[in-house]
């Protein structure tokens, strides 16, 4: 499966407890994105990496929230001292980037972690 | 800001009926639309894509036409099937920006 993979699936914790998640994009895919998807809505925009370098967070992303892609390939988004809140799916995404001239913008979702903060 | 708004759900059809999901956006510019949908236990998946004004997305069946006039994006098929069945989302991409701008979702039932 070359697809975009997100570990773990599921994840229950107890409020005030720190979490990581990890992405792995598709093979050669420059670009990375993370959103977050509660109950009954559209995912929301959190943050984008080209590369190993953060481009955008949205307001969304609180100072508990930290992402990194240390070497342009996986990820990884820690967040501190949770709150009840932040259950949520957290979608990963990849997309090629730009190559030859062209800006290939059609990302790739994973299956998402499942967030329960009890 | 940009937005997306979808019709309300959730949507139940008898198999072969004809099928609109309407999506109307706010832009600032000139945007890339997109349906992406999420079948029951997996990931979203792209379904088609628009990337300028007239421009015909189409894939399984599915269609949609990008109408700069009526800043719409409505999703249609004619003869909708049970495996049909899944969560549909309008989303939008400005040009320049990376971040998808996803509409609430319209959950799709066929019966048999």
């Amino acid at each position: 499966d070359t697809g975009v993979s997100q570990n773990p699936r599921h994840k229950i914790t107890k409020r005030g407890q720190n979490v990581t998640f990890r992405c792995d994009p598709i093979s050669e895919h420059n670009r990375l994105y993370w959103y977050r998807q509660t109950l009954g809505q559209g995912p929301e925009f959190l943050t984008y990496f080209q590369n190993e370098a953060q481009l955008e967070k949205s307001r969304l992303l609180s100072d508990r929230f930290s992402a990194e892609r240390p070497k342009g390939s996986f990820s990884t988004l820690e967040i501190q001292r949770t709150e009840q809140g932040d259950s949520a799916m957290y979608l990963c995404a990849s997309s090629p980037g730009t190559s030859g001239g062209t800006d290939y913008y059609e990302q790739y979702f994973g299956p998402g972690t499942r967030l329960t903060v009890t | 800001g940009d937005s997306v708004t979808q019709m309300e759900g959730p949507v139940t059809l008898s198999e072969e009926a004809f099928l609109t999901i309407n999506c109307t956006y706010t832009a600032t510019g000139y945007p890339s639309l997109f349906w992406y949908v999420q079948y029951p236990g997996e990931g979203l998946q792209l379904l088609l894509k628009a990337t300028k004004a007239d421009d015909k997305g189409s894939n399984k069946g599915f269609e949609a036409t990008y109408r700069k006039e009526t800043t719409s994006f409505h999703l249609e098929k004619g003869s909708v099937q049970v495996s049909d069945s899944a969560v549909y989302f309008c989303a939008l991409s400005e040009q320049g920006a990376q971040k998808l701008v996803f509409g609430q979702g319209t959950r799709l039932t066929i019966n048999p």
